[in-house]
């Protein structure tokens, strides 16, 4: 099974508008931690988000909240007042406390912003 | 705000001929990790690096490959013969912890092709 699931391989969003960019994830670690990258055309790895397993509140990073729902192992990441900058790959991550907790990557997101 | 740095960023070398991928991680990080990205794939775990030895490694990498912490600063891949399938981007990271609540900080990649 897939641990991380990134079901939108491509999402349009007019400027100033909110998106939500979903993934799901698998695990039976009770410690965990959920990461948001973006990508953009130049192809460095920027790191957006964090939310650990035992956080009872939603992530927040100025316009980048995480809508973490544990029962249903979702951790969609929602932008706000999107720019136009922001137009890039965003990738879902996982990573468990098991072993030495490297980083397993979903398929990630395309997000295109329109003026 | 420390970052990890690689160099090159870009490289093009011939098929079968030996390549070395450098990082210089952030400094007081202990944990350190190669990941691969092929043109429009997933990123993919290549190998953490803790205590001077391997803590894990995935399939992908396999006897043609190698890390080394040569001195106190770099951190390095080595890729003895490479293949055309070997062209990717390539991605270092270091964490201070290896605990799953923590999050690790991303090179900008070398973009590695392989004629």
């Amino acid at each position: 099974a897939q641990k991380i699931t990134q079901t939108q391989p491509g999402m349009f969003v007019q400027e100033k508008e909110a998106v939500t960019l979903d993934c799901t994830y698998d695990t039976s670690d009770q410690s965990y931690g959920l990461f948001w990258y973006k990508q953009p055309s130049s192809g460095e790895m920027i790191f957006l988000i964090y939310q650990g397993s035992y956080d009872e509140q939603n992530a927040t990073e100025g316009r980048y909240s995480l809508n973490f729902q544990k029962a249903r192992k979702s951790a969609n990441l929602v932008i706000s007042a999107s720019q136009l900058g922001d137009s890039a790959m965003y990738f879902c991550a996982m990573r468990e406390d098991s072993g030495y907790s490297t980083l397993t990557f979903g398929k990630g997101t395309m997000l295109l912003v329109s003026p | 705000e420390p970052e990890v740095t690689q160099t090159p960023s870009h490289q093009v070398t011939q098929m079968g001929q030996e390549v070395i991928l450098r990082c210089v991680p952030i400094s007081n990080h202990l944990y350190f990790y190669w990941y691969r990205q092929i043109l429009g794939q997933k990123v993919e775990f290549l190998v953490s690096f803790y205590n001077n030895e391997i803590s894990e490694k995935s399939e992908i990498f396999d006897d043609q490959f190698s890390v080394e912490r040569p001195d106190g600063s770099n951190f390095t891949l080595k890729i003895r013969s490479t293949k055309l399938e070997d062209s990717a981007m390539y991605f270092c990271a270091s964490g201070i912890t290896g605990r799953a609540n923590y999050g690790y900080t991303f090179g900008s990649g070398t973009r590695l092709t392989v004629v």
